[in-house]
């Protein structure tokens, strides 16, 4: 089974910080695609950042990057300068080839709290 | 607005009774995924259509549960004599294989269903 571990179940970050999420995922499929999710409170799912798994170069979205270490099955994602409308759910979610459909395989989350 | 849509927002149900719901994918996207979100954790993918063909079906889909696709436009996903266990948000998904967003899934506000 393909499983994806957030190992921090909460995180805190004052306004203006840098915070980052971790996220590591186990597979044996090399073609696949790496997505970073957003759930606020009672809101729907918002995409923050991809990327994909052939590509080298960490992905980066404004102010949100990724750390992608493909050796080691790893994708951080990087919220620099936190603003109040960061805080939510935040979901590490590959999507692999398998039979054709690119599922998303969604971690259990991190909850972000912004601190004003 | 050219979303995802999803109806009903919010379905209580009496356990026994079937219930249906209703996913609308953006225009031009031609796969569709269902997703079943219970509290505190990520999303669980259900199943998934290319066009009016569907594909791949998870194990957590029981046979009481039913989807269709007709003409590969909107879905609905039904679920015949619910049980309290069937309590949890459904997300509906769509995206495209063409594009600068191929791959990258479009999720709606879902559908919360609470089975009394």
């Amino acid at each position: 089974a393909q499983t994806v571990t957030q190992s921090q179940p909460e995180m805190s970050v004052q306004e203006a910080e840098t915070v980052t999420l971790s996220c590591t995922y186990d597979t044996s499929e090399s073609d696949y695609y790496l997505f970073w999710y957003k759930q606020p409170p009672s809101r729907q799912m918002i995409l923050v950042i991809r990327q994909e798994a052939y590509k080298q170069q960490n992905a980066t979205e404004n102010r949100f990057s990724v750390n992608f270490q493909k050796a080691a099955k790893s994708f951080s994602l990087k919220i620099s300068d936190s603003q109040l409308g960061d805080a939510a759910m935040y979901f590490c979610a590959p999507s692999y080839s398998g039979a054709g459909s690119y599922q998303l395989t969604f971690g259990k989350g991190t909850k972000l709290s912004v601190i004003p | 607005d050219t979303g995802v849509s999803q109806d009903p927002r919010h379905k209580i149900t009496k356990r026994g009774q079937n219930v249906t719901f209703r996913c609308d994918p953006i225009s031009e996207h031609n796969r569709l995924y269902w997703y079943r979100q219970t509290l505190g954790q990520g999303p669980e993918f259900l199943t998934y259509f290319q066009n009016e063909a569907q594909l791949e079906k998870s194990r957590l889909l029981s046979d009481r549960f039913s989807a269709e696709r007709p003409k590969g436009s909107f879905s609905t996903l039904e679920i015949q004599r619910t049980e309290q266990g069937d309590s949890a948000m459904y997300l509906c998904a769509s995206s495209t294989r063409q594009g600068p967003l191929y791959n990258e899934q479009f999720f709606g506000p879902g559908t919360r269903l609470t089975v009394l």
